[in-house]
């Protein structure tokens, strides 16, 4: 059972579209963070959301913590080609990163 | 390099035989990671150092697997006889401080097992 579960599992849309993805957990995090790994690549941190209902803003991508510290979601404003890739939420818990599957996100042109 | 550098990036074995990964970190970062992500997954942690301590090796899937820092900079990644289940990449991520945040990944290397 994953312990962080984001949805949805792909996600394929045109370019200039606008989207959410979602990261739900029972279980209560300090902190989120959101990932971007291109094939062949590693995962590239995007951004870390630490306070209950925290928004924080990346250009167009806007990332909210739940107020629970449950949930995060990843929206996106008019996507384009570049923003193609997958998308991982991943909390702590001890010593590790417990990272979502991902949701696999294809913008076409 | 600016970046974390992981070796050889691609790595075909057959079943039995044994294999190492290397993973060079940023220098000057205590932290150390390693992670498993099957196709289709997100990455699943398999051990931690800090410096050259291991500290927590929870995560590794059987005692086939065995990983070392001798001097606090370079990792290995030992897997012996290698199975088919095996195959994975395999990343490794490092982090300036004692906390897990802020983690800066290599590219991984892709094993597979025949």
């Amino acid at each position: 059972t994953q312990l962080l579960e984001q949805s949805p599992q792909f996600l394929s849309i045109q370019e200039g579209e606008n989207l959410t993805v979602y990261c739900n957990s029972s279980s209560v995090f300090s902190s989120l963070q959101w990932y971007r790994q291109e094939p062949g690549e590693g995962p590239v941190l995007l951004v870390t959301v630490v306070t209950g209902g925290e928004v924080k803003k990346l250009k167009r991508l806007t990332f909210q913590f739940g107020d629970a510290r449950k949930d995060s979601s990843l929206h996106i404003t008019a996507a384009q080609p570049g923003d193609t890739g997958l998308y991982l939420c991943a909390g702590p818990s001890g010593n590790d990163m417990r990272f979502g599957a991902g949701t696999r996100l294809t913008v076409k042109p | 390099g600016a970046g974390v550098s992981q070796s050889p990036r691609y790595k075909v074995a057959k079943r039995g035989q044994d294999v190492a990964l290397r993973c060079d970190p940023i220098s000057g970062h205590v932290s150390l990671f390693w992670y498993q992500q099957a196709l289709g997954q997100g990455p699943e942690f398999l051990t931690y150092f800090q410096n050259e301590a291991q500290l927590d090796k929870s995560g590794l899937p059987s005692d086939r697997f065995f990983a070392e820092r001798p001097e606090g900079s370079v990792s290995t990644l030992k897997i012996q006889r290698t199975q088919q289940e095996d195959s994975a990449v395999y990343l490794c991520a490092s982090s300036l401080g004692l906390a897990i945040y802020e983690q800066y990944f290599g590219p991984g290397t892709r094993l597979t097992v025949t």
